[in-house]
């Protein structure tokens, strides 16, 4: 089973500035199998990212995903107030599809 | 369009079975590659994936959850139905499903709302 843990807990930055999101498996993951969600109060998670940098429909380019093996990272440049949310990775290439615990990005 | 829907008892007792249906429509279970997950998130707390059915039948369940989960489907009907047995309070949570495609290489491309599901005698 692989386990995700994402860091920070919680990334306090401000409006205009640059996120840089951790995601680290404890084997590897293929690279076609990372994805990326964005959840704000209230609501279903969002898809953000799949195939580790493959932005879904109707994401912003601001948001960029990478990484390969065992290290992945999403990064948001210049945030915009609606950026911040909780963001979660998960991988999809092994059963069960775990998640990662979740950053929490905060102004 | 593709939407999905979540229904189920808001309450149930301990050691009680919960059972939830997902509802979707604009694909088919049917379709070679798609698929649907079960996803719950206990109040204030981070996502855990249940379980996964494909268009093959075939499924994928928790861990730790294996011995208490059933996922089925009724492709007739465009549902999919989680069995949870035994439950309890821990068990409480906002239970998701969302959609998969193998084609596409996408996992979670769509979401139902959630319904939360209390466990409490």
């Amino acid at each position: 089973e692989i386990v995700l843990t994402q860091s920070p807990g919680t990334l306090s930055l401000s409006p205009g500035e640059r996120a840089s999101l951790s995601c680290r498996a404890s084997r590897s993951v293929s690279s076609s199998f990372l994805a990326w969600f964005q959840q704000k109060p209230g609501q279903a998670p969002r898809l953000l990212i799949s195939s580790t940098s493959n932005r879904a429909a109707g994401i912003p380019d601001r948001f960029s995903g990478g990484g390969s093996g065992t290290d992945f990272t999403l990064t948001i440049r210049k945030l915009e107030p609606e950026d911040f949310a909780v963001y979660y990775c998960q991988q999809y290439g092994s059963s069960p599809y775990s998640f990662g615990q979740g950053t929490k990005l905060e102004i | 369009q593709v939407t999905l829907r979540e229904s189920g008892p808001a309450l149930v007792k301990p050691t009680q079975t919960l059972t939830l249906t997902c509802t979707f429509s604009g694909f088919s279970l049917s379709t070679s590659g798609m698929c649907v997950s079960w996803i719950r998130q206990p109040p204030g707390k981070a996502l855990e994936w249940l379980a996964l059915i494909d268009w093959d039948d075939d499924k994928y369940y928790s861990t730790s959850l294996k011995t208490r989960l059933i996922i089925s489907k009724d492709t007739s009907k465009n549902q999919v139905v989680l069995t949870l047995t035994n439950m309890a309070p821990v068990d409480t949570a906002t239970y998701y499903c969302a959609r998969g495609d193998y084609n596409s290489n996408l996992m979670g491309d769509y979401w139902g709302p959630g319904t939360l599901v209390t466990v409490s005698s």
